[in-house]
C-alpha cells in the first residue's frame, strides 16, 4: 500500500484557520485520498476525499497538489470539537481495501 | 446518515470463552469491515465481507472468524479468547466495492481479556 506521512501533532486557536498536511509521494494514479478524524473514545469519522480537484464539503476543504504527492486538509474555523486525531489515508484499486492507518495527527484546539 | 451500530460498548470476558461482537449497519451497504485499533499500532484489518456469505481476511485474522448471514449484519467471532486480544475493535461498513465509497464506523467495543 502506498504510505502516508502526516506530523505528529498540531496546534491551533479557537475559530482560526488549520491547515493539516500529509504527504504521500509514492501515490497511484488511482488512488483517492481520504481523510478521517477520530474523536476521544469513538469510531473514525468519514471527513473528505478526493482524486485530483479539491474538494469542498460541510465539514472541511481538500486541497490536493497538482502532482498529487501531497494533500492538506483545511478546517476553515477551528473549534473545540475539532480536537481529534486527523488520518489521511490512501484507497487504491482492485481489491485492495487492507487500509492502513498511520498514527495520524493529533490536533489540539485552544480556546 | 449512515448508522452502524456495535452491539456493546464494553465487554470483559475471561480466557477461553467464545466471544461474539455483533455490528449492523442500516443503509444497505455491501461491505463490512472489522478491525481492532491498539496504541502505537494505529488500526489493522481482521476481515471484511463484500456481500452476504462472502468473506476475506484482513491483515491479522489468526484467532478469529466472521460471519454474515444478513447484508446488514457482520459479526466477529473469538473462538477462544486470549489475553493479547484485548483491544478496541471497530466495525466499518461501505456502499460499494470502489475507491469513491467512503467509510462508515461505529463507535467500537472495548474488549478486555482477563
Amino acid at each position: 500500500d502506498a504510505k502516508t506521512t502526516q506530523p505528529n501533532s498540531m496546534e491551533s486557536n479557537e475559530e482560526e484557520p488549520v491547515h493539516l498536511p500529509c504527504n504521500h509521494s509514492t501515490i497511484s494514479g488511482t488512488d483517492y485520498i481520504h481523510w478521517y478524524r477520530q474523536l476521544p473514545s469513538q469510531g473514525p469519522e468519514y471527513v473528505i476525499h478526493g482524486l485530483t480537484s479539491n474538494v469542498n464539503n460541510r465539514m472541511a476543504s481538500l486541497a490536493i497538489a497538482e502532482d498529487r504527492k501531497s494533500s492538506t486538509l483545511i478546517l476553515h474555523r477551528a473549534t473545540l470539537r475539532d480536537a481529534a486525531v486527523y488520518y489521511c489515508i490512501l484507497i487504491g484499486g482492485g481489491s485492495n481495501y487492507k487500509l492502513t492507518f498511520g498514527k495520524g495527527t493529533l490536533l489540539t484546539v485552544n480556546p | 446518515d449512515v448508522k452502524v451500530t456495535q452491539s456493546s460498548r464494553y465487554l470483559v470476558k475471561r480466557t477461553g470463552e467464545k466471544v461474539f461482537l455483533e455490528c449492523v449497519q442500516d443503509m444497505d451497504h455491501e461491505n463490512m469491515f472489522w478491525y481492532r485499533q491498539d496504541p502505537g499500532l494505529g488500526l489493522r484489518l481482521i476481515y471484511f465481507s463484500y456481500d452476504v456469505k462472502m468473506k476475506e481476511k484482513g491483515d491479522i485474522p489468526e484467532g478469529y472468524s466472521v460471519s454474515r448471514e444478513k447484508k446488514e449484519r457482520f459479526s466477529l467471532i473469538l473462538e477462544s479468547a486470549s489475553t493479547n486480544q484485548t483491544s478496541m475493535y471497530l466495525c466499518a461498513s461501505s456502499f460499494s466495492w470502489g475507491r469513491d465509497s467512503p467509510l462508515h464506523f461505529g463507535n467500537g467495543t472495548r474488549l478486555t481479556v482477563t
